[in-house]
């Protein structure tokens, strides 16, 4: 496979289940980030890992807990979420962390999340 | 900070006609800038991006943005368009230092008719 893929594509759970997203990055890149993607609002940066340590957190509640074992895979483990948090995840990578206001970010197909 | 204002939210427009999307940004330093593409029920594609140097940006699939500095405004264009270009298009900045994030606008959703 090329580029970046997400699994599940679609995922429904309720509130007491705990479940992980899963990204793959197949582009050799250093950077990788979660995003939220909610009906009628921006797009909303969660979480950015350089070299699989994580650079930032953008407020993000405890229930969401990221994790990237390497370089080409990043995870989104969640657990006793709230129906606003419904939303489309997506994960993306960038090559360079340092320099991503200048490099390119490659988007995945994103994770329909449903919490019921 | 920066900010993010698209300031149409939904753009019906024939096929073959022009569009244009307005972005506006507002920074306290300077910035790069960005244009993205969201295809139904796909994630993100970079369309074009402003750097430095020349102030026509030229994209994919026949787009382009000016990026005007005095009105802080980086506007997507295309003469025209086609059912194809039907998808959601997102404007995005960032400032110029080493690691700074993407912030995005709420998107303006195209829909090309035949």
């Amino acid at each position: 496979e090329t580029g970046v893929t997400q699994t599940p594509r679609h995922l429904v759970m309720g509130m007491t289940n705990k479940k992980s997203l899963k990204c793959e990055q197949h582009l050799g890149h250093n950077a990788m980030y979660w995003y939220k993607q909610s009906a009628k609002k921006p797009l909303e940066l969660m979480f950015v890992y350089n070299f699989k340590e994580q650079t930032e957190n953008n407020s993000v509640p405890s229930r969401f807990s990221p994790e990237c074992p390497n370089s080409s895979h990043l995870f989104l483990h969640l657990h006793t979420l709230q129906p606003e948090d419904s939303a489309l995840y997506l994960c993306a990578s960038s090559p360079d962390p340092a320099g991503a206001a200048l490099s390119e970010q490659y988007f995945g197909p994103g994770t329909r999340l449903t919490v019921t | 900070a920066q900010s993010v204002t698209q300031l149409d939210s939904q753009v019906p427009v024939f096929e073959e006609a022009p569009v244009e999307l307005r972005c506006n940004y507002s920074s306290s330093v300077s910035v790069y800038l960005f244009w993205y593409v969201q295809y139904p029920n796909q994630g993100l594609q970079l369309l074009l991006k402003y750097l430095s140097g020349s102030t026509l940006v030229k994209g994919i699939n026949g787009f382009e943005a000016e990026f005007n500095k005095s009105q802080t405004s980086f506007h997507l264009r295309k003469p025209s368009v086609h059912i194809s270009d039907t998808a959601e298009y997102f404007c995005a900045v960032s400032g110029q230092a080493a690691g700074n994030k993407l912030t995005f606008g709420g998107g303006t959703r195209v829909l090309v008719k035949p």
